[in-house]
């Protein structure tokens, strides 16, 4: 199947720093990548629609200002969470579908635990 | 938006066993994925579903999308099928990522 690659798997930082989590398809190219946020024990919930070329797609009560994503080229999206705090602390998981483009299967990069301590 | 209900939440099962695991959904849909979450938080792709049948080895996925469910059955059931099962879906005419359902934890005791 279809690899998605995301890094780093783990990050433990100091609240107020910056984290950057990358997200790359190996070996098809995405202008649309989503991605995922999921607490423990809970499902996943999608926050954002990253885009190339163009701004990304938030949901609703997902602050686009904390949450930055960038889609710099057709196989690299990045999200980084600024200024994070305890409460950031969460998996984060990136997908992107094989059509390349908005629908069709999705596959899901390996996740990104972060710990803001 | 798109409601997606997984049952049951829970399940625990004897080595050997077979199981359902059902996903009610609220809209019509134009994309259905099974998942198997690991203890890692890796996703599996199981079956990339929006109607009809199909099988991969001990695993096969059914759905109606007419009625607006969908089924996995996992037969004869080994100690590494634990873990979290989701269900996700496109509305239709969506390009919008997938709703996933809140899973189904199921635990294969030896």
């Amino acid at each position: 199947g279809a690899v998605v690659s995301q890094h780093p798997s783990r990050v433990i930082c100091k609240s107020g720093t910056s984290v950057k989590i990358e997200c790359r398809s190996l070996d098809f190219q995405a202008t649309t990548m989503f991605w995922y946020r999921q607490f423990p024990k809970q499902s996943l919930m999608l926050m954002a629609t990253s885009n190339e070329g163009s701004k990304a797609t938030y949901e609703q009560g997902v602050e686009k200002d904390k949450f930055l994503i960038n889609h710099a080229s057709l196989t690299l999206s990045t999200l980084t969470v600024t200024s994070a705090h305890p409460e950031d602390s969460s998996f984060y998981i990136c997908s992107a579908p094989t059509s390349g483009r908005g629908t069709g299967e999705l596959f899901f990069g390996e996740g990104s635990r972060l710990t803001v301590l | 938006g798109i409601q997606v209900e997984q049952s049951p939440p829970d399940l625990i099962l004897q080595e050997g066993a077979n199981s359902t695991l059902r996903c009610n959904f609220s809209d019509s849909v134009n994309n259905l994925q099974w998942f198997h979450q690991n203890p890692w938080g890796q996703l599996i792709n199981l079956f990339y579903i929006p109607s009809g049948t199909k099988q991969n080895g001990r695993l096969s996925a059914t759905t109606v999308a007419t009625e607006r469910y969908s089924l996995l059955y996992i037969s004869s059931s080994q100690t590494t099928d634990s873990g979290v099962y989701f269900c996700a879906v496109e509305p239709w005419g969506g390009a919008d990522g997938l709703t996933f359902g809140k899973g189904t934890h199921l635990i294969i005791q030896p």
